[in-house]
Formats: structure tokens, sequence, C-alpha cells
């Protein structure tokens, strides 16, 4: 089983549309979570980071379940220039308080006319 | 521009040949790791500096892989003997705490 999964989509929506996308993670020890957003040939940004209350930036909505080990990021009012692939980010601590990032596969998104 | 600064942003070369990249980390930045990314998956981990010294490194990171971050500012990642395999995107990221900036990475093609 991968460590970290996701969807490869591509989920193809219409402006303005509301999209989900949704995430698993294996390691139950894990402790933080990010969405990062990676455009064609470029590298990966952070998009936001994942609490356990659930956070907001915007139109973007980020939840967590531990319960579950499922996360999930919500567009709202999707623009074409949030057509991009999102990936997935389990944190995980390496020595002298480093953090090994482990990635999904990333879901690409095409927001359309 | 004050981001991870990565070159080249391309390199092709010969199967057998050895290459270099280099990262330079935001200043303040104390925690350098290097990610190999190739088509249609999520970047891997590859190996973590804090300050000069590496302290942690993946099963990834072959014998013919070696990088350095001699006084704990840029870094180096070594290549010997490429294989075509070795074909991807390396990217390097920086940071203080959790949140990583990456830079925007070396393309390598092995033929």
């Amino acid at each position: 089983r991968k460590e970290v999964e996701q969807d490869p989509g591509p989920f193809n929506v219409p402006e303005g549309a509301t999209v989900a996308f949704n995430c698993t993670y294996s390691n139950s020890a894990s402790q933080s979570f990010f969405w990062y957003r990676q455009d064609c040939r470029k590298e990966p940004k952070l998009l936001m980071s994942v609490y356990s209350s659930g956070n907001e930036d915007g139109r973007f909505t980020a939840q967590l379940n531990r319960a579950s080990q499922y996360i999930s990021l919500l567009i709202r009012d999707s623009k074409l220039s949030d057509s991009a692939t999102y990936l997935c980010v389990v944190n995980s601590p390496l020595t002298g308080g480093g953090n090994k990032l482990t990635f999904g596969t990333g879901t690409q998104l095409k927001v359309e006319l | 521009d004050t981001g991870v600064s990565q070159n080249p942003r391309h390199k092709i070369t010969k199967r057998g040949q050895n290459v270099t990249f280099r990262c330079d980390p935001i200043s303040e930045h104390n925690r350098l790791y290097w990610y190999r990314q190739t088509l249609g998956q999520g970047p891997e981990f590859l190996t973590y500096f804090q300050n000069e010294a590496q302290l942690e490194k993946s099963r990834l990171l072959s014998d013919r892989f070696s990088a350095e971050r001699p006084k704990g500012s840029f870094s180096t990642l070594e290549i010997q003997r490429t294989e075509q395999g070795d074909s991807a995107m390396y990217l390097c990221a920086s940071s203080f705490e959790y949140e990583q900036y990456f830079g925007p990475g070396t393309r390598l093609t092995v033929t």
C-alpha cells in the first residue's frame, strides 16, 4: 500500500464549480499534513497546511480526519488559474528536527470556460 | 529573488558520465533537502542536511549519488556513472521549521 494515496484525475470542471480532492495516508503516527500545488514542469508550491480543526484560506478549505487517516481539499468558485496538479503531503520527523515530506502522486485539475 | 535557486535548470548527459547539480537555499534556512520527481509521480525524498551535517539519506540514494553542503549554505548533488533510470527532475527545498520551499529543479536527461 502506498503511504499517501490520491485519485490522479483529471478532474475537468467548469469555471465557478466547487471541486473536492481526497487523500488517504497509511502511517497513523503522521503528525502534520499539507497541500502543495504544482503547475506543469514547475516546482511544487505550498498551498496550505492542514490542521485537525480544519482551516480555510479564501476559496480553499482543508480538512483532516485522523481517525480515518483522510485529508481533503475543497476549492470553491474555481478559476481558470486553479488548473494545476494538487499534491497531498504527509510530514514525518527526521533526525535533528528535520522533516521528510511524503507526496501522493497528485490530482490533476482542469478548469474550463 | 530570495527564493531557492538551482543550477543548471536542464542537463542532458550521456550514460556513464558524471553530473553535478547545485542548490542555493533561502539564506536564513538551516535545513536543506533533495528530492527526485519522475513523470506522473510526486517528489520522493533523497537526503537532508541540517547546516553542514547530512543527517538522513533515503534508500533511493545509491552509492553513485553523493551530496554535500560544505559550509552549511549551498549544496551539491553529484551522480556518478549516470544511468537512463536517473532521468528525472531533481528538486531542492529549504526550511527553517516545518514548511519547505522548493527551488525550480534541475531536469536531468540521460541518453
